[in-house]
């Protein structure tokens, strides 16, 4: 088990670029979390999926956003035309999901995205 | 919607003493889970402790525990023999089925020597 993994850690872009950020998961967890922290607040959710399904989608997640699970297992965030409000920490998490129970979702160290 | 609300935004304590950190929600669900998460400076977020709703008997993890009042909706993180490295931002977060985690705003903690 060598825990959630994300790259890149850093990320600093210019406005109306786009940027791609990876996560890999826990190897036999089924759910990949992704969500957003901005400084000193709580992360808020962004979208989940189960396998490779995306299942939930945060309003937050405008359509500048796109998230994918091609396989069901690492997942990719793109952020396409940034804004400086798109600076902040993505975390990514992931999870086993049974049917029965839920169960605690591990994090990642983040990709902290700066947009000057 | 569900709403997680922690009220004191930073806190401190002596090494080796006791603090508790509060937290209110607010659910029409019956059914979920409550957590607290702890992010230290620069690190990542880590579980620190969980809470099934069903459940009457509150959750305890070695020097942490939790007094989950489910009436009240209420659920507060008591820390005891606090360490140094117990320093860091505290999260209260809650879960239902569909496995999102809502967050409150998170308590600074201050362990001071």
């Amino acid at each position: 088990d060598t825990g959630v993994s994300q790259d890149p850690r850093h990320k600093i872009t210019k406005r109306g670029q786009n940027v791609t950020f990876r996560c890999d998961p826990i190897s036999e967890h089924n759910r990949l979390y992704w969500y957003r922290q901005t400084l000193g607040q709580g992360p808020e959710f962004l979208t989940y999926f189960q396998n490779e399904a995306q299942l939930e989608k945060s309003r937050l997640l405008s359509d500048r956003f796109s998230a994918e699970r091609p396989k069901g297992s690492f997942s990719t965030l793109e952020i396409q035309r940034t804004e400086q409000g798109d600076s902040a920490m993505y975390l990514c998490a992931s999870s086993r999901e049974t049917g029965t129970d839920s169960y605690e979702q591990y994090f990642g160290p983040g990709t902290r995205l700066t947009v000057t | 919607a569900q709403t997680v609300t922690q009220s004191q935004p930073e806190m401190s304590v002596q090494e080796a003493e006791t603090v508790t950190l509060s937290c209110t929600y607010d659910t029409s669900e019956n059914n979920y889970y409550l957590f607290w998460y702890k992010q230290p400076p620069s690190r990542q977020m880590i579980l620190v402790i969980r809470q099934e709703a069903y459940k009457q008997q509150n959750a305890t993890e070695n020097r942490f525990s939790v007094n989950f009042q489910k009436a009240a909706k209420s659920f507060s993180l008591k820390i005891s023999d606090s360490q140094l490295g117990d320093t860091a931002m505290y999260f209260c977060a809650f879960m239902k089925a569909t496995g999102k985690l809502i967050f409150g705003q998170g308590t600074t903690l201050q362990v001071k020597p």
